[in-house]
This record gives C-alpha cells, sequence and structure tokens, in this order.
C-alpha cells in the first residue's frame, strides 16, 4: 500500500541547513507528484513546495524559495528537501504528501518530522 | 502568496449541518477547480475529505460535500458526529504555487 516516510528533522541553529527525506513506497516517484507541507506548533498547515513526476518541474512557496531546494532519487524512491539559512519561522512539522493523479491535492500523508530552528 | 480566507470556527450539534467558507481570488479558487479540503485532528497528519472540488475519495463519507461559487468554495458537513470535531483546511492550486486556508475549527456540541 501506498506509504510515505519522513526523516532527517532536528534541532538546528538560525543559519544552519538541514535535508529531510521522503521516501515512498507503493507508487512511483516518476509516476506522481510530491509536495511538501509544514505546520509550525499551534498553527495552520502552509504549503511548501511541489516535486512533480518529470522531476524538471519544481515550485517553491515564496517563504522559501531561494533558500530550500527540491531533488528527487528515482532509484531510491526519495524526494529530499534541502534547506538552507534556516530562520526561526521555519520551525515546525514537515509532511509530505503524494499528489493524487495531478488534482495537486495531497492523496496520502507521512507522519511528519519535526525541525526546530533555535539558538 | 496570500492565505485563503476561512472563518476560525464554525460550531453544530449532532445531526445538523455547517458548512464552511474558503474565499481566496480569481487567481486561485476562482481560476481552478483544484480545489481540496483536508480534516486534521489534534496530533495528526491531515486526511483530504475533498478534491476537484466536489469529488470525494473512496471511504470518505457522503456526509462530506464540496461546492464552488466565483472565488469562494464551500465544505459542507451533514448529520454531524462527534467524531468530526477538528480542524477543516480549504488548499487551492495557484498556477506557480499551492495555498491553503488558514484553518477553521468545528466544535460539535
Amino acid at each position: 500500500q501506498v506509504q510515505l516516510v519522513e526523516s532527517g528533522g532536528g534541532v538546528v541553529q538560525p543559519g544552519g541547513s538541514l535535508r529531510l527525506s521522503c521516501v515512498a513506497s507503493g507508487f512511483s516517484i516518476t509516476r506522481s507528484g510530491v509536495h511538501w507541507v509544514r505546520q509550525a506548533p499551534g498553527k495552520g498547515l502552509e504549503w511548501v513546495a511541489f516535486h512533480r513526476h518529470d522531476g524538471i518541474t519544481k515550485l517553491y512557496a515564496d517563504s522559501v524559495k531561494g533558500r530550500f531546494t527540491l531533488s528527487g532519487d528515482d532509484s531510491r524512491n526519495t524526494v529530499y528537501l534541502q534547506m538552507n539559512s534556516l530562520r526561526l519561522d521555519d520551525t515546525a512539522v514537515y509532511y509530505c504528501t503524494k499528489d493524487r493523479d495531478n488534482t495537486w491535492a495531497g492523496e496520502y500523508w507521512g507522519p511528519g518530522t519535526l525541525v526546530t530552528v533555535s539558538s | 502568496q496570500s492565505a485563503l480566507t476561512q472563518p476560525r470556527s464554525v460550531s453544530g450539534s449532532p445531526g445538523q449541518s455547517v458548512t464552511i467558507s474558503c474565499t481566496g481570488t480569481n487567481s486561485d479558487v476562482g481560476n481552478y477547480n483544484f480545489v481540496s479540503w483536508y480534516q486534521q485532528h489534534p496530533g495528526k497528519a491531515p486526511k483530504l475529505i475533498i478534491y476537484d472540488v466536489t469529488k470525494r475519495p473512496s471511504g470518505v463519507p457522503d456526509r462530506f460535500s464540496g461546492s464552488k461559487s466565483g472565488d469562494t468554495a464551500y465544505l459542507t458537513i451533514s448529520r454531524l458526529q462527534g467524531e468530526d470535531e477538528a480542524d477543516y483546511y480549504c488548499y487551492s492550486y495557484a498556477g506557480t504555487y499551492v495555498v491553503f486556508g488558514g484553518g477553521t475549527k468545528l466544535t460539535v456540541l
């Protein structure tokens, strides 16, 4: 069945970097897009980025553009979110979610990984 | 990339119906039929309950329905049950990005 599992979260100082991984099973990232969505503590959901199945189209929210970069490893069926120049307001649970058949809807979600940016 | 506008909270009694609005612009909700809705219980990952404005994934009860008029989308929950108490978020494609609503807390009285 379809599963997504995020990893790579942790505590990092402002200005630091982290790389999150989203390991997918039950589907191929070469056939379905993957979104990253985050949720700051006690706050709402915020769309972060989208990795399209072609591996070429990558979209980013303005709040992370120029700091976060998506990449994919087809052999590992994994999408990565490289996060640089981290700021205090990047603190959140980061989820990856499978796009449902080019509808831009997040059909299956991972459990999330917590990123804490703190000095 | 402004967030879609949702009421912060709504409430209803078991058996009643509630409707949650989601107002965007002609750059997102008004221009695309890629509107979806998510239910989130505390401490859990979101769950897709409506996509493409009106469609329900398999397993989602038909008590949940979606619609759209102009720049505003709506989620209606009929025959409210206690388990429906949760946060609800709308979400729309906007051409070069995707945007969420601020979320609505549903309280079942």
